[in-house]
């Protein structure tokens, strides 16, 4: 297993201000994850993050929108940027360690609030 | 378009009792299908897996059993305990997770 950790664990922001969403994890990882779950709806990926390269980054979210930096093997942020009302959600990093091709291992979560 | 549907957003049980939770699929190319449990402030926690080339697979008091001509899986909790209260997320893959929206189950004492 992996022991991952978030900061912040929970914030309120203005819109139009950007938010860097850190996740550390105990082990050095290849693959990251970065999800969001918004209020009452099932967990989305928003992208995968692999050092050395860019993030790989699913329909629907652009990374003008959802910066990810992966300097290292067990470390990586996401920043949130010019925040609206409707980016008011936990945003989740996880990682795969290889184990099998579908266990995860998430982080508690960064509950977001934009006003 | 939501490949991965959970239809009933609570379920409420007695203690010792069984919990099933269902979920329904749309995309019959998954190669497995999971069960995560989340409680509140952490993050999800895998639970439980089912290869899609097989029907049942077992882990002490859970068990999921897979239906794929009716595209459709379920997990067992036997029996209930007041720990088990939670969310329960379905979720299938092919080459990434696809999470349904959960279910939240309470174990009543």
């Amino acid at each position: 297993s992996a022991v991952i950790s978030q900061k912040p664990s929970r914030d309120i922001c203005q819109r139009g201000t950007s938010l860097t969403i850190q996740c550390q994890v105990d082990s050095q990882v290849t693959m990251m994850f970065w999800y969001r779950q918004q209020p009452g709806q099932s967990l989305t990926l928003i992208a995968t993050a692999n050092q050395g390269s860019e993030a790989t980054y699913e329909s629907g979210f652009v990374i003008d929108k959802f910066p990810i930096s992966r300097p290292n093997l067990t470390f990586s942020t996401l920043t949130v940027s010019n925040m609206s009302p409707e980016d008011s959600s936990i945003y989740l990093c996880s990682v795969y360690l290889g184990l099998s091709a579908y266990e995860q291992y998430f982080g508690p979560g960064t509950r977001l609030t934009v006003t | 378009d939501q490949q991965v549907k959970q239809n009933s957003p609570s379920l409420s049980v007695q203690e010792g009792r069984i919990s099933i939770l269902n979920c329904d699929y749309t995309n019959s190319m998954f190669d497995y299908f999971l069960w995560y449990k989340k409680y509140p402030a952490e993050g999800p926690t895998f639970l439980i897996s089912i290869s899609s080339i097989k029907d049942k697979n077992e882990d002490g008091r859970f068990t999921v059993f897979l239906n794929k001509s009716a595209k459709h899986l379920s997990l067992h909790i036997v029996p209930s305990q007041p720990g088990d209260s939670a969310v329960y997320f379905c979720a299938a893959y092919t080459g990434k997770l696809i999470f349904g929206q959960g279910t939240t189950l309470q174990v009543k004492p």
